[in-house]
């Protein structure tokens, strides 16, 4: 599975808007780029995804490098149940296989 | 979307015992598949339930040790058998892929059962 990397920690304050980055230079043509984050003492949960084009959703935005090796996870007004573990993965496109690869992920701390 | 239950969502077990854990999914999801998550620590991927057949497993993890069931579309269990205290860790079920199939949907994750081995 080809390779994303992330900040460990990241800190925003409530009601503004936060950039997670990820770095995944190695991303081939049929990686689908995912987002699920993971709110303490809960199992992970679907965020946003996307292949090439930027995309939007009620629970945040997906941007996507024009070369597709970074992407940003933007949340447009932070809240604090927003806190959680973020972690961006690359699913292969193709065959039965949908399962995700998570790494150590960005913990975003939302203040006050 | 779809909605996945466990049980036990935790458990305190003797040591050289086996747990079994229960994860049942509302609507019928092409694939499931069981993680550990031990403390602060990401979500390690032990093996793909496959219905009808023997569990794919991850590098590191065995059948002996974790032997999995998938009857259908909907149900799949986990064992931990022959439990330690280094099997103490957070057990998670996912599905994934509906019914249609469609190869970029999301998957779902159970609540977790806490498995705590003494």
């Amino acid at each position: 599975d080809a390779k994303t990397t992330q900040p460990n920690s990241m800190e925003s304050n409530e009601e503004e808007p936060v950039h997670l980055p990820c770095n995944h230079s190695t991303i081939s043509g049929t990686d689908y780029i995912h987002w699920y984050r993971q709110l303490p003492s809960q199992g992970p949960e679907y965020v946003i995804h996307g292949l090439t084009s930027n995309v939007n959703n009620r629970m945040a935005s997906l941007a996507i490098a024009e070369d597709r090796k970074s992407s940003t996870l933007i949340l447009h007004r932070a809240t604090l149940r927003d806190a959680a573990v973020y972690y961006c993965i690359l699913r292969a496109v193709g065959g039965s296989n949908y399962k995700l690869t998570f790494g150590k992920g960005t913990l975003l701390t939302v203040n006050p | 979307s779809a909605v996945i239950s466990q049980k036990p969502s935790r458990d305190i077990c003797q040591r050289g015992t086996s747990l079994t854990i229960q994860c049942q999914v509302d609507s019928q999801v092409t694939m499931m598949f069981w993680y550990r998550q031990q403390p602060g620590q990401s979500l390690t991927l032990i093996a793909t339930a496959n219905q009808g057949s023997e569990a794919t497993y991850e590098s590191g993890f065995v059948i002996d040790k974790f032997p999995i069931s998938r009857p259908n579309l909907t149900f799949s269990t986990l064992t931990v058998s022959n439990m330690s205290p280094e099997d103490s860790s957070i057990y998670l079920c996912s599905g994934g892929g509906g019914g249609q199939g469609g190869i970029d949907t999301e998957a779902f994750f159970g609540q977790g059962t806490r498995l705590t081995v003494v």
